[in-house]
């Protein structure tokens, strides 16, 4: 079940400069997605979300930008500070199936100071 | 800040024998979940429950799954005869009213099935 990729297993970034997460999906079904944070030993932490009808959504220094047309999401973190290094999962939900996530396999972000 | 709790945080058991996960999710919310994953795989989803009933459960919930509301603030899963397989993080998530695609998670217990 391949409905939610996540193509890039890492991604090493300077502090302060910009870090870029991508996600692509199959499902047209989808009319939510979301972005986790995992910390190990940790549960999946909310970080920003995404409405099937909008292709933008800021919250602080992350962005998410949504190409319905290429099925793809992208996370924006910037500036990018070492306390953002975890995995950060993208994840899909569609409305009538009782909420479930369906998510990506992560990308795991290393910030060096 | 309202978080979900789950305990143990680690469970071995012999495969064979029953293991209850517990749960207890953000006090306004109304829709509750099960997730798991397998070392080195994705997460995945078990169950959704509202309003005292699954909405919607996944092939992985099968006949030796089940879950319950015992009272108003605990969640627990059941596993019946756990096997080998079974050995995974579970992670219960709950959502409000508002915003019910957003799910919260808890740290999650691990399963060890010996």
């Amino acid at each position: 079940d391949q409905q939610v990729k996540q193509n890039s297993p890492s991604l090493s970034v300077q502090e302060g400069r910009i870090s870029i997460l991508n996600c692509d999906y199959t499902n047209s079904m989808f009319d939510y997605f979301l972005w986790y944070k995992k910390y190990p030993a940790e549960g999946p932490t909310f970080l920003i979300s995404i409405s099937s009808i909008k292709d933008k959504n800021e919250d602080g220094r992350f962005t998410v930008f949504l190409n319905k047309s290429a099925k793809h999401l992208s996370l924006h973190i910037v500036p990018s500070q070492p306390g953002d290094s975890a995995v950060y999962f993208c994840a899909a939900s569609e409305g009538n199936a009782g909420n479930m996530l369906t998510f990506g396999g992560g990308t795991r972000l290393m910030v060096k100071p | 800040e309202p978080e979900v709790t789950q305990t143990p945080s680690h469970q071995v058991t012999q495969m064979g024998q029953e293991v209850i996960l517990r749960c207890v999710p953000i006090s306004n919310h109304l829709y509750f979940y099960w997730y798991r994953q397998i070392l080195g795989q994705k997460v995945e989803f078990l169950v959704s429950f509202y309003n005292n009933e699954i909405s919607e459960k996944s092939e992985i919930f099968d006949d030796q799954f089940s879950v319950e509301r015992p009272d108003g603030s605990n969640f627990t899963l059941k596993i019946r005869s756990t096997k080998l397989e079974d050995s995974a993080m579970y992670f219960c998530a709950s959502s409000g009213p508002t915003g019910p695609h957003i799910q919260y998670f808890g740290a999650g217990t691990r399963l060890s099935v010996l």
